[in-house]
């Protein structure tokens, strides 16, 4: 089984700063998918930002960017311009070509004001 | 929002006694999931569905089984519920594969006492 790794349980920034929350995986695969969840404490999932392994081209979205490094098995996210709505738990998954979804244990961000 | 519903919301039950938790979609997606999720464990697969009357194992799948007889309800069974079922229970949907991201539910709150 596919491991996700989220090696900072709390991260914190300033308003209209920038931070990166980072995410390893572990996988014998080359062909996958990974994602970016923001749980606000609405509890409701929200997908944030996603990247196919197969390009090299790291995704953006908005403020919201990834940097993906497959050789190192990493896809950190990156808030640009953070807000105070950013504040929230953010979760990166890993899909595998089976359709299962593997999840990290969760970054907990807030932001300062 | 994907039409994705779980019922009951919020649950409390005593140690022995049956619990089912029902998902339902509108969306006719394919793919169907459990998840619950504690406190620095993230989110974990119990079960999933690929399809009516297929589904498979996740990693935490011990007391707990799941059915499928419908393509929009994907039911989860505690058997005989015990305090460390007690959890945030998600419902997840999603489509073709691949990059196609997942959608959750609201999400049920479960006491066993």
């Amino acid at each position: 089984a596919q491991t996700v790794t989220q090696s900072q349980p709390e991260m914190s920034v300033q308003e209209a700063e920038t931070v990166t929350l980072s995410c390893t995986y572990d996988t014998s695969e080359s062909d996958y998918y990974l994602f970016w969840y923001k749980q606000p404490p609405s509890r409701q999932m929200i997908l944030v930002i996603r990247q196919e392994a197969y390009k090299q081209q790291n995704a953006t979205e908005n403020r919201f960017s990834v940097n993906f490094q497959k050789a190192a098995k990493s896809f950190s996210l990156k808030i640009s311009d953070s807000q105070l709505g950013d504040a929230a738990m953010y979760f990166c998954a890993y899909r595998n070509t089976g359709n299962q979804f593997y999840f990290g244990t969760g970054t907990s961000l807030t932001v300062i004001p | 929002d994907a039409g994705i519903t779980q019922s009951p919301r919020h649950k409390v039950t005593e140690t022995g006694t049956p619990v089912t938790l029902r998902c339902h979609q509108t969306e006719n997606h394919r793919y169907m999931y459990w998840y619950r999720q504690d406190p620095g464990h993230g989110l974990r697969l119990i079960h999933y569905s690929y399809g009516v009357k297929d589904t498979d194992k996740g990693e935490v799948s011990d007391g707990y089984s799941v059915s499928r007889s419908k393509t929009e309800d994907f039911l989860l069974t505690l058997e005989s519920a015990t305090s460390s079922q007690t959890s945030v229970y998600f419902c997840a949907i999603t489509g073709r594969g691949g990059i196609d991201e997942q959608f959750f539910g609201p999400g049920t709150r479960l006491t066993v006492l």
